[in-house]
């Protein structure tokens, strides 16, 4: 079946380092692949999207690279804010099958 | 534009009690989906709909019953609440399953004792 791993959290940092939360995953076909944040508090939203190999995702400074042949999609930030703290959630979806979520990986940022 | 909306937001019940969260969504959204988010385990799909008058179940649909009499609403329902139910629930809702895309609402914090 589908899956998705991530690393675990939490990750901790200072406020202009640059970050990387990994993500890897199995899936049968061509799944689509994403990255959601979620704030505290709040409701998931979707933070960036690749629908296919060697895609590259991007918005608010943060990028994806799809990977087909290590089957990743390390989501990175060059330089992080104390407002990009937040738990951030990898997911993919193949075919017609509902969307998977990996576990989730909190970020803090201090200033 | 309201998007996904959940009432109530938070809500103590005791054990054996029932209740029903709401979902709404005013983007004309086919498909909609219940989840529940627990400290390390992530996102856990409890039951979905692909369109009015339609359900099928997730990843962790027991204790669960759902309906969506209206293309615009999802209920969750809770027959007899359980301890292990208590959880953070949130409804999505997407233009169609495929894209991934999904819209959340707030969520709902649900303790049962």
């Amino acid at each position: 079946g589908n899956s998705v791993t991530q690393m675990e959290g939490p990750v901790t940092l200072s406020e202009e380092a640059f970050l990387t939360i990994n993500c890897t995953y199995t899936a049968t076909g061509y799944p689509s692949l994403f990255w959601y944040v979620q704030y505290p508090g709040e409701g998931l939203q979707l933070l960036l999207k690749a629908t296919k190999a060697d895609d590259k995702g991007s918005n608010k400074g943060f990028e994806a690279t799809y990977r087909k042949e290590t089957t990743s999609f390390h989501l990175e930030k060059g330089s992080v804010q104390v407002s990009d703290s937040a738990v951030y959630f990898c997911a993919l979806v193949s075919g017609n099958t509902p969307l998977v979520f990996g576990k989730g990986t909190r970020l803090s940022v201090i200033a | 534009n309201a998007g996904v909306t959940q009432t109530p937001k938070f809500r103590v019940l005791k054990t054996g009690q029932s209740m029903t969260l709401l979902c709404a969504q005013d983007m004309n959204h086919e498909y909609m989906y219940w989840y529940r988010q627990d400290p390390g385990m992530g996102l856990r799909l409890i039951h979905y709909s692909v369109g009015e008058g339609t359900t099928a179940k997730g990843e962790v649909p027991d204790g669960y019953n759902v309906s969506r009499l209206k293309k615009q609403n999802f209920l969750l329902g809770l027959e007899s609440a359980a301890p292990s139910q208590t959880s953070v629930y949130f409804c999505a809702s997407s233009y169609s399953r495929g894209t991934g895309e999904q819209y959340f609402g707030p969520g709902t914090r649900l303790t049962v004792t």
